[in-house]
């Protein structure tokens, strides 16, 4: 299966400030999906890339995909505290795949 | 649109005893997983269902977990004897077969004491 790496695995900020967690794959990825799981929660599908150089924007979260397809970063303008959570990147290889997850970069914000 | 159902959301066992854990997945969506999440770690894959079969089963330790989708819809996760290093919250997710986006249950958060 492909693995990816996510860095940092902990970030805390000030409300307010912006937050960029990034995966990195050492193989070319299909697709890459991102999740949040809020604390207690369950993983919540947030976005899925799929082309090469890809941006999305959802709100305040930005997601890019790299041009070579081996990394993806997720970007947080203006943290609130309910950007509080776990967020994972993922890869699958097609529909109907397992995901696989990493570690996740946990954000923790303070008001 | 109703949810991936999961219950029970709390069991706590003694090791050496048995468990069992439901999930019913969103309404027409072919294909189910059960995925084993460790406190501080993310999901890990234990089964893949597409319909009533199995897909992928590689991660799953056959010696004491099973899992069953007999008609295609709902499915049971039993672990038999459960071991400490069980504890955890196990996840079940569901999909249709267009697109990649997986829903997730609430999960079942286990002790195994």
């Amino acid at each position: 299966g492909q693995q990816v790496m996510q860095i940092p695995q902990y970030q805390h900020v000030q409300e307010g400030e912006d937050f960029t967690t990034y995966c990195n794959s050492s193989t070319t990825l299909s697709n890459i999906q991102w999740y949040k799981q809020r604390p207690g929660g369950h993983p919540v599908f947030l976005i899925q890339l799929v082309k090469s150089g890809e941006v999305k924007k959802q709100k305040r979260l930005t997601f890019q995909f790299g041009e070579a397809k081996k990394n993806s970063s997720l970007h947080i303008t203006a943290t609130q505290t309910t950007d509080v959570g776990t967020y994972f990147c993922a890869p699958s290889n097609q529909a109907g795949t397992a995901l696989i997850f990493g570690k996740g970069t946990t954000l923790s914000v303070s008001s | 649109e109703a949810g991936v159902a999961q219950s029970p959301r709390y069991k706590i066992i003694e090791k050496r005893q048995s468990v069992a854990f439901w999930c019913n997945p969103i309404s027409g969506h072919a294909t189910l997983y059960w995925y084993q999440q460790i406190l501080g770690q993310g999901p890990k894959l234990l089964i893949q269902f597409q319909n009533n079969g199995v897909v992928d089963d590689s991660q799953l330790p056959k010696d004491r977990f099973s899992a069953e989708r007999l008609k295609g819809v709902d499915s049971t996760l039993k672990i038999q004897p459960a071991k400490l290093e069980d504890s955890a919250v196990y996840l079940c997710a569901s999909s249709n077969l267009r697109e990649d986006t997986q829903y997730f249950g609430p999960g079942t958060r286990l002790t195994v004491l």
